[in-house]
């Protein structure tokens, strides 16, 4: 079956503009990851849900960041006013459950300018 | 809080031998996952292989394996006869069984096939 998309592959935006990264999930699966690869921190985890749970939001770094998913299926993060640090790789993921594993898709990279 | 490290940023490996990736990881839980993820230039990030932590035996998957010592708090991925498409980025990563189950990663090996 079709895996995890994200859209778009690649962004580039200037600083202190909106941008809008969406996720489609795997079909069926209940829990929704959103993580970011960057130069200068690694692989960081910034919001998850999970069904019709309230979005565990801890890894968000600022709240210029906002995502939500719509009908338990698609995604969208939402970086505001964007600044020349929020520039990586934003890669999303879905499980079917618990202890199961994460699939990922293959991720937009974000450059601000 | 869960940290996992890998002290290797880059590796090499001739065409056809074997090479291990490191990987150690602090935790104070007992029931959690490991996992080692690859990362090829395309960004997809890709599942090699999975370990329960209460499972005292090693995964294996084809010419992948671990060696999995719980109270060494070591999860090395051993990569059997390597082909060039095994070069990527690998990541060592952790999941709690407790709580969102979000993965922490280490920072990566680049493995590098010599043809």
């Amino acid at each position: 079956g079709a895996g995890v998309s994200q859209s778009p592959s690649n962004k580039v935006t200037e600083k202190g503009k909106d941008v809008e990264l969406r996720c489609d999930p795997i079909s069926g699966h209940t829990a929704l990851y959103w993580y970011r690869q960057s130069l200068g921190q690694g692989l960081e985890f910034l919001i998850y849900f999970q069904g019709n749970s309230a979005p565990d939001k801890s890894g968000l770094p600022s709240d210029r960041f906002s995502a939500e998913r719509t009908g338990g299926s698609v995604s969208t993060l939402t970086i505001q006013r964007t600044q020349q640090e929020d520039s990586a790789v934003y890669l999303c993921a879905s499980r079917p459950g618990r202890q199961e594993t994460q699939y990922f898709g293959p991720g937009t990279r974000l450059l601000v300018l | 809080a869960q940290t996992v490290t890998q002290s290797q940023p880059e590796m090499s490996v001739q065409e056809a031998e074997t090479v291990t990736l490191s990987c150690t990881y602090d935790t104070s839980e007992s029931d959690y996952y490991l996992f080692w993820y690859k990362q090829p230039p395309s960004r997809q990030m890709i599942l090699v292989i999975r370990q329960e932590a209460y499972k005292q035996q090693n995964a294996t998957e084809n010419r992948f394996s671990v060696n999995f010592q719980k109270a060494a708090k070591s999860f090395s991925l051993k990569i059997s006869d390597s082909q060039l498409g095994d070069a990527a980025m690998y990541f060592c990563a952790y999941i709690s069984n407790f709580g969102n189950e979000k993965l922490t990663f280490g920072t990566g090996t680049r493995l590098t096939i010599i043809p």
